[in-house]
């Protein structure tokens, strides 16, 4: 069975970087078959897709974050991170990473990790 | 950019048929997929595709999509499925992932 847990630290100063990882069990990031992401939720508030990306190089951000974020593979390990830059208390929120299968960017998010909340301090 | 407009809230009696729907501009030639989230939970998709149905969700869950309105349709709604209901497309034209401002379903 799939299954994707981020982790990363809580708290974040404000002006600094997010750093997160999603470590996937169940299924390789590196084959044809997902799509892979990051979508955020402020507390009370909606859901936010950050990014995708598929093994092959294909990838997509946000354009609403202003070219702050970078997805990564970590090419040793089964697992993908997650960095956003210059961040304020807006980026405060429940960081959820997830995969689209059959990989296609259209497809839905058909597993998630539990989501790792994240505060920005002044 | 392009938008989806869910209702804030959506209130009905156990039993009943819940209605929840997703506007946007000619949505209907989008795969449209929707979500429940529970508090203090990750989503879960119910439907993909407009009207798929993942296994182990309910066949009381179904969705349909056409021209500019997605519906996704609850039958013989249980307390159980109180929790906030998203629906998710492809902008192919901003090349960005859309989702709605979700919905707050209430089992009266």
């Amino acid at each position: 069975q799939l299954q994707l847990q981020e982790s990363g630290p809580g708290l974040v100063k404000a002006s600094e970087t997010l750093s997160l990882t999603c470590s996937v069990t169940g299924a390789s990031i590196w084959s044809s078959s997902y799509f892979w992401g990051w979508i955020r939720q402020s507390p009370g508030k909606g859901l936010e897709w950050i990014g995708s990306f598929h093994y092959s190089g294909n990838s997509y951000n946000n354009p609403s974050l202003n070219n702050r974020v970078t997805i990564a593979v970590d090419t040793a390990k089964n697992h993908f991170s997650l960095e956003l830059t210059s961040v304020t208390a807006a980026d405060t929120a429940v960081y959820f990473c997830a995969t689209q299968t059959p990989a296609a960017i259209f497809r839905a998010f058909q597993f998630w990790g539990p989501g790792t909340m994240v505060t920005v301090s002044s | 950019s392009y938008v989806l407009t869910q209702p804030p809230s959506v209130s009905v009696a156990p039993g009943e048929t819940a209605t929840i729907t997703c506007g946007g501009n000619k949505v209907g030639d989008k795969s449209v997929h929707w979500y429940q989230q529970k508090p203090g939970q990750a989503p879960v998709v119910v439907t993909y595709d407009d009207s798929d149905r993942p296994s182990g969700i309910p066949g009381r869950f179904s969705g349909s999509n056409s021209e500019n309105t997605a519906t996704l349709t609850i039958s013989r709604v249980e307390a159980g499925d109180e929790a906030h209901y998203y629906c998710h497309v492809w902008d192919d034209s901003g090349h960005h992932v859309v989702f709605g401002g979700g919905t707050k379903l209430t089992v009266l």
